[in-house]
């Protein structure tokens, strides 16, 4: 099945800089990679995806970039503030599962204001 | 619009106990799923169930059952609960099976101890 590497587990980056968190995935029939953000308590919500069609998304502060050759992708957050601290999980879907989505282990950011 | 509800929000077992975690969707989605998030695991995917009607085994579905009472509603039950079944259960909900739809939207989420 497929297998989705996240890192780093932990980032902490000062208030106004960028963050970014990268992920790779085996299974060269994923397709979708939706990125998520929970926050304490709470169940994950998507913030951004990306299909295999498409290199690069952007919304606002948030960018994902996907590289299908190197089956890896990954998440920018710009002009990071206080409240974009949580925890980000990444995840790819082959085309050929039911919508099974496979999720990296997470990264923690805190952002320090 | 009260999205994806799961019920109970936490739950303390004894080893051996059964329990069911209800969840419920309002957005006439098609699939649904239970996953468990453990830490430094990420979230893993238990049973889904693709279209009313269907259910499926995910990638750990031992020591668990489903059931898609309609459209709605996908119930997950432990019937021996054990401490290795601590943890806290996602449910999810997407309206497109078999396709990349809309990504998922989540419960928030039940938090099982067993002990």
């Amino acid at each position: 099945g497929e297998n989705v590497e996240q890192h780093p587990s932990t980032l902490s980056v000062q208030e106004g800089d960028s963050a970014v968190i990268k992920c790779t995935y085996s299974d060269s029939a994923s397709n979708y990679f939706p990125w998520y953000k929970q926050e304490l308590g709470k169940g994950p919500q998507l913030i951004i995806d990306i299909r295999s069609n498409v290199g690069e998304k952007k919304d606002q502060r948030i960018a994902v970039t996907l590289n299908k050759t190197a089956k890896h992708f990954s998440l920018h957050i710009t002009e990071t503030q206080p409240e974009d601290s949580a925890v980000y999980f990444c995840a790819a879907s082959p085309s050929n599962t039911g919508n099974q989505f496979y999720f990296g282990t997470g990264t923690s950011l805190t952002v320090i204001p | 619009n009260a999205g994806v509800t799961q019920t109970p929000k936490f739950q303390v077992l004894k080893t051996g106990q059964s329990m069911t975690l209800q969840c419920a969707q309002d957005m006439n989605h098609n699939s649904m799923y239970w996953y468990r998030q453990d830490p430094g695991m990420g979230l893993r995917l238990i049973y889904y169930s693709a279209s009313e009607g269907t259910t499926d085994k995910g990638e750990v579905p031992n020591g668990y059952n489903v059931s898609r009472l309609n459209k709605r509603e996908f119930s997950l039950r432990l019937e021996s609960a054990a401490p290795s079944q601590t943890s806290v259960y996602f449910c999810a909900s997407t309206i497109s099976p078999g396709q990349p739809g809309d990504g998922y939207t989540f419960g928030s989420g039940t938090r099982l101890t067993v002990v």
